[in-house]
């Protein structure tokens, strides 16, 4: 099973500020990582795909890269809208597998 | 505009089966993707059951798999979990998907229903 270890497990960020989360992988993923986003009482919603393509209406200045076991998912300019928590997920393996997530909170 | 709709009791009793339904509207399920089941347990991350393609084919967690099955009824476009052997660990919020057949992210998720297991 493939562990992916997302970092830091709180992101303390003021509105406006750029934010930087980090999502590792066991072994090798190639590009087949997601990106979710969760807020309180609702289902995660996928922001990224394929590691770096932006789900339908998610905004730009969301943006992931990496690949292999290092991802990183940048938000440039944090809106209100944004303070949530985001998991990332692998889709190279069976079993799929969950990072255990980033809240990214007020500053 | 895909959605999807758990179903099922909220509470279960430990030792029992808990069962859960999905149903998808906006989509045909029969016309391709895999189908599938995640879960989150209280103030925790989430974790995938399973997940099942319209022909059958399942794949499952092997943390589970003695415990899960699954089936797709395409006249109703709905996908089931049945979980076996209940215990409190198994209380979450669980969430049924539609994840892609070759990239297998999950694109559309259904509300979450939340399952209690407590006698």
């Amino acid at each position: 099973e493939i562990v992916l270890t997302q970092s830091p497990a709180t992101l303390s960020v003021s509105p406006g500020e750029r934010a930087t989360l980090s999502c590792r992988a066991s072994q090798s993923v190639s590009s087949n990582l997601a990106w979710y986003q969760q807020k309180p009482g609702q289902a995660p919603r996928l922001f990224i795909y394929g590691a770096s393509t932006r789900a339908t209406g998610i905004p730009a200045r969301f943006s992931g890269s990496g690949s292999g076991t290092e991802f990183t998912l940048t938000i440039s300019s944090l809106q209100s809208e944004d303070f949530a928590l985001y998991y990332c997920q692998q889709y190279n393996n069976w079993p799929r597998t969950f990072g255990q997530g980033t809240k990214v909170d007020i500053k | 505009q895909v959605q999807l709709q758990e179903s099922g009791p909220g509470l279960v009793k430990p030792s029992e089966t808990l069962s859960l339904t999905c149903t998808v509207s906006g989509y045909s399920i029969s016309s391709g993707y895999y189908w599938g089941w995640i879960r989150q347990s209280p103030g925790k991350g989430l974790e995938w059951l399973e997940s099942v393609y319209h022909t059958g084919t399942t794949y499952y967690n092997p943390s589970l798999e003695s415990r899960v099955t699954t089936s797709v009824d395409t006249s109703s476009n709905q996908f089931s979990l049945k979980l076996s052997s209940v215990t409190a660990a198994d209380t979450a919020v669980y969430y049924c998907a539609r994840g892609g057949y070759t990239f297998h992210y999950f694109d559309y998720w259904g509300q979450g229903t939340l399952v209690t297991v407590s006698s």
